[in-house]
């Protein structure tokens, strides 16, 4: 049973556009959520997280959106660049703490010259 | 910056070989993990260990073990390894009570 669930196994952008990675969750005790970007024969790198008293948190060209009712985040990137073209995992945590983090099972971004 | 090392980069290796994957983090995290990554599927926790000598089962611990004698030091181990355990193992660390993890640059492994 898959806690977090990323439905696009891969997107395409056309540069300077948006890209908007989504993430869904079905576990309501989930109340910190991270994204991993990962480069082929890379480890995952943190990108941006948010808490669940917040419904967004921005950072430079990414913008993180939680919907919680919706039980619902979102990864916004703009513009993008063909430096973003890489793997994005979804992660999430129901205590803040890594012991607990449940990663989706990510998706490919292609971003376009 | 955190710099998590693994040991091997690329290995193959028979069924029923022992196999050990090593990982080294340079910030005196109190946590470390293994993940294994395979496609359509994520990253799934396999072990985790919050101090030396402790240990707790991840999601999908069958067939592995690991040892944690050193605080920086994080060991991943196939007493007999299978096909089915062919996939990129992932090693991270975190300090104690945040939810960002460093990774390692991976291992992949072929079990032939």
């Amino acid at each position: 049973d898959q806690q977090v669930k990323q439905n696009s196994p891969s997107l395409s952008v056309q540069e300077g556009r948006i890209s908007i990675l989504n993430c869904d969750y079905t576990n309501s005790m989930f109340d910190y959520f991270l994204w991993y970007k990962k480069y082929p024969a890379e480890g995952p790198t943190f990108l941006i997280s948010i808490s669940s008293i917040k419904d967004k948190n921005e950072d430079g060209r990414f913008t993180v959106f939680l919907n919680k009712s919706a039980k619902h985040l979102s990864l916004h990137i703009v513009p993008s660049q063909p430096g973003d073209s890489a793997v994005y995992f979804c992660a999430a945590s129901a205590s803040g703490s890594a012991r607990q983090l449940t990663f989706g099972s990510g998706t490919q971004l292609t971003v376009l010259p | 910056d955190v710099k998590v090392t693994q040991s091997s980069r690329y290995l193959v290796k028979r069924t029923g070989e022992k196999v050990f994957l090593e990982c080294v983090q340079d910030m005196d995290h109190e946590n470390m993990f293994w993940y294994r990554q395979d496609p359509g599927l994520g990253l799934r926790l396999i072990y985790f260990s919050y101090d030396v000598k402790m240990k707790e089962k991840g999601d999908i611990p069958e067939g592995y073990s690991v040892s944690r004698e050193k605080k920086e030091r994080f060991s991943l181990i196939l007493e007999s390894a299978s096909t089915n355990q062919t996939s990129m193992y992932l090693c991270a660390s975190s300090r104690h009570r945040t939810g960002e993890l460093f990774f390692g640059e991976g291992s992949r492994l072929t079990v032939l």
